[in-house]
């Protein structure tokens, strides 16, 4: 069965520093999702991307953090300067209708535990 | 703001018992509610979703009900095994321009007694 993957699944780094957290959606989606979730909280959405630019973001997505889809299978996000409290789990989501269109729903990659130190 | 949240963070359930987990939303004009189901160390697994022109929905020993008078939505569970031991989510789907996203509500876990 297709899977989103992500890689690595765990990432430590200094505070300040850039990390880039990788995803490889299912091969026919067409519109992808990052998420992250603080230890013990929900789930929240940080970015929608599709046609090669960002749908919508929310007020977490600042300037510190950019997507891109490099190539036809990845799609990556980068936290430029690290806070502490960019210290998550970042889930990548994939899907491959548009909701009002199928039943289709988004599929979720095991996520990346970022760790700022 | 907050629109989607669950009543009780932690229910326990004998094994082979019915477990039920509710959910309330605020945003009436939300017409899409998925349940995820979240291992620890994973990531949110789709189980069922729901549309709300719907009451009911079926799965393999799982059922959505939405109550779009009081917006309630709740998940149940029949003849729980230990694999049912997970956080569960409710989650409403926001349809706008080409965007998705899903709002997630804050989760319950569910623990299977032996």
């Amino acid at each position: 069965e297709p899977e989103v993957t992500q890689t690595p699944s765990h990432q430590v780094t200094q505070m300040g520093q850039e990390v880039i957290l990788r995803c490889v959606p299912i091969s026919n989606h067409l519109y992808f999702y990052w998420y992250r979730q603080i230890l013990g909280q929900k789930v929240e959405f940080l970015v929608s991307f599709y046609n090669n630019e960002i749908s919508e973001k929310s007020e977490i997505f600042d300037d510190q953090f950019s997507v891109e889809r490099p190539d036809g299978s990845n799609f990556t996000l980068k936290i430029r300067s690290t806070k502490l409290e960019d210290s998550a789990m970042y889930f990548c989501a994939s899907e491959s209708y548009h909701p009002r269109e199928s039943q289709e729903t988004q599929y979720f990659g095991p996520g990346t535990r970022l760790l700022v130190l | 703001g907050e629109s989607v949240g669950l009543h009780l963070p932690t229910l326990s359930v004998q094994e082979g018992d019915n477990s039920i987990i509710n959910c309330a939303y605020s945003n009436s004009a939300s017409d899409y509610f998925i349940w995820y189901k979240q291992e620890s160390g994973k990531g949110p697994q789709f189980i069922i979703d729901i549309r709300s022109n719907m009451d009911k929905r079926q799965g393999q020993r799982v059922t959505v009900l939405l109550n779009k008078t009081v917006k309630h939505l709740s998940l149940q569970i029949a003849a729980t095994q230990p694999g049912d031991s997970a956080v569960y989510f409710c989650a409403e789907n926001t349809l706008r321009n080409r965007d998705d996203k899903i709002i997630f509500g804050k989760g319950t876990r569910l623990h299977i007694l032996p």
